[in-house]
């Protein structure tokens, strides 16, 4: 099956610095990730998404780009706010028998200093 | 539009105990996923359905955990008998169709004591 991985697990930046998480996924056959925001207690929110016939995506001040060779995307965030401070998850989401599977990395805390 | 709701939002149990879970999906949304997120770690997908039918339970450790939606809405997961290492949070989420973002409930913590 599917398996990401996902580093840093922890991350701090002073505030206005760029902070940048990386994914791995091991099927050639993922079609879309998928990256989540989750504060504390709260549910997991899509903040940005990329499809493999993309290899790069831009909203304000998160980007996200893929390797699809390498098998890797990222997630940038410029310009760093304290309320960026959160757990950040990527996902990689495969056709399995007629189905999307999606697999879940393990989450880069993010925090950043004022 | 309504989000994914989910009840209870807490609880704690004894160990050997029951307890179930209830998830109200956003309304049209076919396809519907139960996940546990223990401590720490991203979710792990239980089980899927797609309407009424189940479409992955490949990680549900079925001696103890169960799950239904019955009508192809709403459903229900269910721990029987619970163990410590069950404690985390679980999550609902549905989408409208297979191929479309994932929106999640705010979970359901549970604490095994």
């Amino acid at each position: 099956g599917e398996n990401v991985e996902q580093h840093p697990s922890t991350l701090s930046v002073q505030e206005g610095d760029s902070a940048v998480i990386k994914c791995t996924y091991s099927d050639s056959a993922s079609n879309y990730f998928p990256w989540y925001k989750q504060e504390l207690g709260k549910r997991p929110q899509l903040i940005i998404d990329i499809r493999s016939n993309v290899g790069e995506k831009k909203d304000q001040r998160i980007a996200v780009t893929l390797n699809k060779t390498a098998k890797h995307f990222s997630l940038h965030i410029t310009e760093t706010q304290p309320e960026d401070s959160a757990v950040y998850f990527c996902a990689a989401r495969v056709n399995s028998g007629g189905y999307q599977k999606v697999t879940f990395g393990i989450g880069t805390k993010l925090q950043v200093i004022p | 539009e309504a989000g994914v709701a989910q009840s209870p939002r807490y609880k704690i149990i004894e160990k050997r105990q029951s307890v179930a879970f209830w998830c109200n999906p956003i309304s049209g949304h076919a396809t519907l996923y139960w996940y546990q997120q223990i401590l720490g770690q991203g979710p792990k997908l239980l089980i899927q359905f797609q309407n009424n039918g189940v479409v992955d339970d490949s990680q549900l450790p079925k001696d103890r955990f169960s799950a239904e939606r019955l009508k192809g809405v709403d459903s229900t997961l269910k721990i029987q008998p619970a163990k410590l290492e069950d404690s985390a949070v679980y999550l609902c989420a549905s989408t409208q169709g297979v191929v479309e973002t994932q929106y999640f409930g705010p979970g359901t913590r549970l604490l095994v004591l």
